[in-house]
């Protein structure tokens, strides 16, 4: 079993609709949870972070993180073709240990 | 300017060939990363170090070397060249005192070992 382990894809949804983009993890210490997004031919760039457990929203996006179901989502509202990309999700036990990333999930937000 | 530069940006080689690819950054950051993304795979963590003097494995080291050269700049290379090196090279930086890990990525090269 994948440490991280992440909905495959590929994601193609009609302009508006609501994306939720979902992540499953074994290692129970993992506390720092992270969202990146990854436009072809470009490198990841961070999206939302979030510790523990809970909630965290920055304008369309909602982070989720549920440590008991050692699951995470991450959701997206009116979603527009500026959304269209790779979004990986990432995670780590302590703020300065190793990064571990799931797969990547392809999203094509159509107009 | 990009604070995260990667060159060369694409490159073509043969198998056994010596290759490195280099990495610098402006953002002043103390930690520096090499990943590999392979389709379905992810990224995964070839080397990092933390400081000039640190150097550390990850999780896909064998067939891969590193060397620090200051703080900003990380190089990443492959001794002999393998077909199944073939991928895209991420380097990433990470500043210390954030309190968090976020990672500043480069924007890649991609690497074909014929």
């Amino acid at each position: 079993q994948k440490e991280v382990e992440q909905d495959p894809g590929p994601l193609s949804v009609p302009e508006g609709a609501i994306v939720s983009l979902n992540c499953t993890y074994s290692n129970s210490a993992f506390q720092y949870f992270m969202w990146y997004r990854q436009y072809s031919r470009k490198g990841p760039e961070l999206l939302m972070y979030t510790y523990s457990s809970g909630n965290k929203e920055d304008g369309r996006f909602t982070a989720q993180v549920d440590k008991s179901s050692k699951y995470i989502s991450l959701f997206i509202r009116d979603s527009q073709p500026s959304d269209s990309a790779t979004y990986l999700c990432a995670m780590t036990e302590t703020s300065y240990d190793k990064v571990i990333f799931g797969p990547g999930t392809s999203l094509s937000v159509i107009p | 300017d990009a604070d995260v530069t990667q060159t060369p940006r694409n490159r073509i080689t043969k198998t056994g060939k010596r290759i490195m690819l280099e990495c610098s950054q402006t953002k002043g950051h103390d930690r520096m990363y090499w990943y590999r993304q392979d389709p379905g795979l992810g990224l995964r963590l070839i080397y990092y170090s933390f400081d000039v003097k640190d150097i550390n494995k990850g999780e896909i080291s064998d067939g891969y070397s590193v060397s620090r050269q200051a703080q900003a700049k990380f190089s990443l290379s492959l001794e002999s060249a393998i077909p199944n090196q073939t991928a895209l090279y991420f380097c990433a930086t990470g500043g210390t005192g954030t309190g968090t890990d976020t990672q500043y990525f480069g924007p890649g090269t991609r690497l074909t070992v014929l």
